[in-house]
């Protein structure tokens, strides 16, 4: 089992905002992960990481960015809050041949 | 594109039946098959992983995998109120890539 930290859980913010939604994880895990989720709705994975100083856009476009500096740490921001980029953001993180992903609690973002 | 596919449901069955839900996956070369729970409002969690064809069983759930037929499913027995939640199959491809379904939601009643 993986222990996944997020920050902020809950986050209200004016447009236009910067914003950074932290994500650590304890296990060493190689891969890390961020996927965008609105309610009642499906996964979507928007960026991954392989690996330190690795880091590729996932299947749904994002304005959001993140780094992978170190093993443990996958920050995800967003230079310019809208409206529109408000949602719940998951962070995850797997390792191993079987690749099983673990879930962070989650950051819900809402930009008024 | 690789496609990972679940009935939306909602699937309700009563308290202490069974409850079945269904996975299929478009590539072939899958390794790896997991059931995750999510409750309303919060993030995944992993029920159970299967890696090889045949029936995994872990209490109450019992992971079924086919890969003749691209086929992956969960059994709850002795549903209950708690079970209640979106079922999410997620599937890894041979390299590094995991596909998750849309989910299927559950209501058990009692």
């Amino acid at each position: 089992e993986a222990d996944i930290y997020q920050t902020p859980r809950y986050l209200v913010i004016g447009t236009g905002k910067k914003i950074t939604l932290e994500c650590s994880q304890t296990m060493g895990h190689d891969k890390m992960y961020w996927y965008q989720q609105d309610p009642g709705m499906e996964l979507h994975l928007i960026h991954y990481s392989y690996g330190v100083n690795s880091t590729e856009k996932g299947d749904l476009s994002s304005e959001s960015t993140v780094s992978r500096i170190r093993t443990e740490h996958f920050p995800l921001t967003l230079e310019s809050a809208r409206p529109s980029h408000t949602s719940q953001y998951l962070c995850a993180s797997s390792t191993g041949p079987g690749n099983t992903i673990y879930f962070g609690e989650g950051s819900w973002l809402t930009v008024v | 594109q690789k496609e990972v596919e679940q009935n939306s449901g909602p699937l309700s069955v009563p308290e202490g039946a069974i409850a079945s839900l269904n996975c299929t996956y478009s590539d072939r070369g899958s390794q790896s098959f997991f059931w995750y729970r999510q409750y309303s409002g919060k993030s995944p969690e992993l029920i159970m992983s299967i890696y090889s064809n045949g029936d995994k069983e872990d209490g109450r759930f019992t992971a079924q995998l086919n890969k003749a037929s691209q086929y992956v499913s969960l059994l709850i027995r002795d549903s209950q109120p708690s079970d209640s939640a979106t079922y999410l199959c997620a599937v890894k491809d041979g390299g590094f890539k995991t596909i998750f379904g849309a989910g299927t939601r559950l209501f058990v009643k009692a």
